[in-house]
């Protein structure tokens, strides 16, 4: 079955530092993989996608992901961190016929 | 250019009682999907409409859940009775067919069934 994973349900950074946010995936086909953000009591908001072109992928807000397919994985990262950053973040996989999956995502807890 | 629209934003009712969610998706999006969010998880698809057709609706619980999409613009999820375990985020989002990977989201309700 297709799924992802992501490892830990919350990281914690400090402004200013590396953000690194993991999805690991499981797929019998070239997957096309995507990262969400959620702001508290809002819908998500598509941050990047890779669809097999370029694999190393930029967003917006400053985020990027890189896909490795020996590593099964695309994992999400910003070089500084800021207050606004904090937020729930998903990592998703389209199964084919625009069906998404999404992992259980992870919290993003900033400090000053 | 509007988003999609959900409302009511949150909704509380008693168990047993019905509820009702209305979506308005992005002008122009022929697809239009229902997910549901419960705590701490990611969204989980219920129902997807290629227009006003259901093409997907696997995963929607058909003995108490409804949904429909009249004129292939907006959409209702009904819940028929209620139940304790229903209370989750009902999210809905869109999609155009020319870029059929990229959904975009509503807000969401938020429903709490006592």
């Amino acid at each position: 079955a297709q799924s992802v994973t992501q490892l830990g349900s919350h990281v914690s950074v400090s402004e200013g530092a590396l953000v690194l946010l993991r999805c690991n995936y499981s797929s019998s086909v070239p997957p096309y993989l995507f990262w969400y953000v959620q702001y508290p009591n809002q819908g998500l908001q598509l941050l990047l996608k890779y669809t097999s072109a370029a694999t190393l992928v930029k967003g917006i807000n400053g985020f990027e992901a890189e896909f490795k397919k020996s590593e099964t994985s695309f994992h999400l990262t910003k070089p500084s961190a800021h207050m606004s950053d904090a937020a729930e973040y998903f990592c998703a996989l389209n199964t084919g016929f625009q069906k998404l999956v999404f992992g259980t995502g992870t919290r993003l807890l900033v400090s000053p | 250019e509007a988003g999609v629209v959900q409302s009511p934003r949150y909704k509380i009712i008693e168990k047993k009682q019905p509820v009702a969610f209305w979506c308005n998706p992005i002008s122009g999006h022929n697809t239009l999907y229902w997910y549901l969010q419960n705590l701490g998880q990611g969204p989980e698809l219920l129902i997807r409409y290629e227009n006003e057709e259901a093409v997907d609706d696997s995963q929607l619980p058909k003995d108490r859940f409804s949904a429909e999409r009249l004129k292939g613009v907006d959409s209702t999820l009904k819940i028929q009775p209620a139940e304790l375990g229903d209370s989750a985020v009902y999210l809905c989002a869109s999609s155009f067919r020319s870029d059929a990977d990229t959904q975009y989201f509503g807000p969401g309700t938020r429903l709490t069934v006592l």
